[in-house]
């Protein structure tokens, strides 16, 4: 059974306008979640994450928010630019726990000049 | 800095051969782990190991073996390939100070079985 998930396998967005990704998770232990970007035959590049402690975090253009009562979180990009087409994975683990990362499907970004 | 460094990038094997996936890491992290990816699938941990002479098994660890003799290097054998491990194949580090650290990917190794 999947417990990170990403249901939207593609989306599609114009330059300078917001980008959502989602990504739900369904064990209600983890507490330590984390987004990777990927670029094509590359491996994955750690964007940004955030503690269940917390229910925002913010890098430049970058903001996660985590809803825990829905066990939600999600990644906005704004403003985006056409370097962002990547692949996001969204992933979760438990803090001080085994090095288990769980990762979900992942979400095809692509941002149109 | 090189980072994480995974050799081969590509290779074509036949079914029941072996071989092993190379990963050197120069960054001295303690944790390091191997992961696949498959169309439609995400990354899925195979091993991991959390300092050199100790590892442990991953979500799909069959069919493959890991050992780490020293910081650097965690090489993943593949003892008799099967069709079913044709995959793209990336090798992480992450440093001490909690599982929250984030990791550092290699570009992946390409493996096609035949």
């Amino acid at each position: 059974d999947q417990q990170v998930k990403q249901n939207s396998p593609s989306l599609s967005v114009q330059e300078g306008r917001i980008s959502i990704l989602n990504c739900d998770y369904t064990n209600s232990m983890f507490d330590y979640f984390l987004w990777y970007k990927k670029y094509p035959a590359e491996g994955p590049t750690f964007l940004i994450s955030i503690s269940s402690i917390k229910d925002k975090n913010e890098d430049g253009r970058f903001t996660v928010f985590l809803n825990k009562s829905a066990k939600h979180l999600s990644l906005h990009i704004v403003p985006s630019q056409p370097g962002d087409s990547a692949v996001y994975f969204c992933a979760a683990i438990i803090k001080g726990g085994s090095e288990k990362l769980v990762f979900g499907k992942g979400t095809k970004l692509t941002v149109n000049p | 800095n090189a980072g994480v460094t995974q050799t081969p990038k590509f290779q074509v094997l036949k079914t029941g051969q072996s071989m092993t996936l190379q990963c050197a890491q120069d960054m001295n992290h303690e944790y390091m782990s191997w992961y696949r990816q498959d169309p439609g699938m995400g990354l899925r941990l195979i091993h991991y190991s959390v300092g050199a002479g100790i590892t442990d098994q991953g979500e799909v660890p069959n069919g493959y073996n890991v050992s780490r003799s020293t910081t650097e290097d965690f090489p993943l054998r593949l003892l008799s390939a099967a069709p079913s491990q044709t995959s793209v194949y990336f090798c992480a580090s992450r440093d001490k100070g909690g599982s929250n650290q984030p990791q550092h990917f290699g570009d992946g190794t390409r493996l096609s079985i035949l």
